[in-house]
């Protein structure tokens, strides 16, 4: 069974960071690409970046270009965000989400963690 | 950049269908369909447009037609009230797009 856990978040100050992990499992890891999605309170879905299955390519949304790093270490089955000069429009609920196609493409997510609440406050 | 427009919201009464439509502003691409209930992670129901993951009832479909992706619940249930979101991939940008959401509300 796929388990995705997310851990790292928390209260930060704006101008902060914050790393965010996703530990994974029930699956191999290293076949498939992985996001970061997020959901600020009442508000919808955002996807944030995705890596793919190598991590040898990485895409951002426009929200978070040059702020966030997402990476993998398919050793430890984990996906990580590192997010940098933090504000308060990126206070939201982080997911991972895994990609439902093996090793071929980008599509949408079959799996998702149970998130992990990040506030940018002061 | 990609648009996928939905309704806020829709309502239905129990034992009736529902339809939630996510708008393309640009077509092509395949639609894949998230239900997410109050605190809860979201879950794919539809993907490829008309395809259903295992363990996904039967009343849930998908279809697409000129410019329109429909969601399709049959003899909705009140289990079935939640936040469904579209998306794709967008392959011209190399960006997830979802829609804004829609919020069906079992009467």
């Amino acid at each position: 069974e796929v388990h995705l856990v997310e851990s790292g978040g928390g209260l930060v100050q704006p101008g902060g960071s914050l790393r965010l992990s996703c530990a994974a499992s029930g699956f191999v890891f290293s076949n498939f690409p992985m996001s970061w999605v997020r959901q600020a309170p009442g508000k919808g879905l955002e996807w944030v970046s995705l890596v793919s299955a190598s991590g040898g390519s990485t895409y951002y949304a426009d929200s978070v270009k040059g702020r966030f790093t997402i990476s993998r270490d398919n050793s430890k089955n984990t996906l990580s965000l590192q997010m940098n000069s933090l504000r308060a429009e990126d206070t939201a609920t982080y997911y991972c989400a895994k990609e439902y196609y093996e090793n071929s493409g980008y599509s949408h997510f079959d799996h998702w963690g149970q998130g992990a609440l990040v506030t940018v406050s002061s | 950049s990609y648009v996928l427009t939905q309704p806020p919201s829709v309502s239905v009464a129990p034992g009736q269908t529902a339809r939630v439509t996510c708008g393309r502003h640009i077509g092509g691409y395949s639609v894949h369909w998230y239900q997410q209930r109050p605190g809860q992670a979201p879950i794919l129901v539809v993907y490829d447009d008309d395809a259903r993951p295992s363990g996904i009832p039967d009343r849930f479909s998908g279809s697409y037609s000129g410019n329109t992706a429909t969601l399709t619940i049959i003899r909705v249930e009140a289990g079935d009230e939640a936040d469904y979101y579209c998306q794709v991939w967008d392959s011209s940008s190399y960006q997830v797009v979802f829609g804004g959401g829609t919020k069906l509300t079992v009467l």
